[in-house]
């Protein structure tokens, strides 16, 4: 069964102080892995993809990186309009079907 | 704008009750997917379509209908059989080829 493990849960940063989040998985297969970012009361919204390791991928002050076992979210000097939750999720062949399975998310508040 | 609509925001069911919740793309999305969303857990799927007149059950799909009579329409009814549905529910389409899930804004459903 493919697992997705987030942490930490909740991280509190200082405006302009940099930190990354940490999503380790299991899964047989991965087929790729997603960053979400999800606002109080909103739906998920898409950030990146990631298929295979050592890949990269920017945006703003966002960078994601995946190793064979785990996939980071840098956020350098990060602002309070990052406050969010994020998820990860990956993605493996299940039963004819692209199964994803997601984790709880890491609730990132940054503090002016 | 291209986008997935869901609605309503908010939705209360009284005991016994039936509803539907609502999800629209016009984004030309093949996929279409229903997932729950508790605190603390991650999102779960409840159902899948893959194309027209075809769906699947997901992990958590008991107490709960589907329907897709039209690519761009995809709802979901929570029957009286669902003991707990007190939920965020989030619904998303992905196009066929690629990978990547998008979502709706949620529906928030309350048991009077």
């Amino acid at each position: 069964e493919d697992q997705v493990t987030q942490s930490p849960e909740a991280l509190r940063l200082q405006e302009g102080e940099s930190s990354s989040l940490n999503c380790s998985y299991t899964v047989s297969g991965l087929r790729g892995l997603f960053w979400y970012r999800q606002d109080p009361g909103k739906g998920p919204e898409f950030l990146f993809t990631l298929y295979s390791a050592g890949e990269e991928k920017e945006k703003e002050r966002l960078k994601a990186t995946l190793t064979k076992k785990e996939s980071f979210l840098h956020i350098t000097a990060p602002k309070p309009e990052d406050s969010a939750t994020y998820l990860c999720a990956v993605q493996s062949p299940s039963g004819g079907y692209q199964k994803v399975t997601f984790g709880t998310g890491t609730k990132l508040q940054v503090i002016p | 704008d291209g986008g997935i609509t869901q609605s309503p925001k908010y939705l209360f069911r009284k005991e016994g009750q039936n509803v539907t919740l609502s999800c629209e793309q016009n984004l030309n999305h093949d996929a279409m997917y229903w997932y729950r969303q508790d605190p603390g857990q991650g999102l779960r799927l409840i159902y899948y379509s893959q194309i027209v007149n075809d769906f699947q059950k997901g992990d958590i799909a008991e107490g709960y209908s589907v329907s897709r009579e039209k690519k761009e329409s995809f709802p979901l009814t929570v029957t009286s059989a669902q003991k707990n549905p007190t939920a965020f529910y989030l619904c998303a389409s992905r196009v066929g080829g690629r990978n990547i899930q998008y979502f709706g804004a949620g529906t928030r459903l309350s048991v009077l």
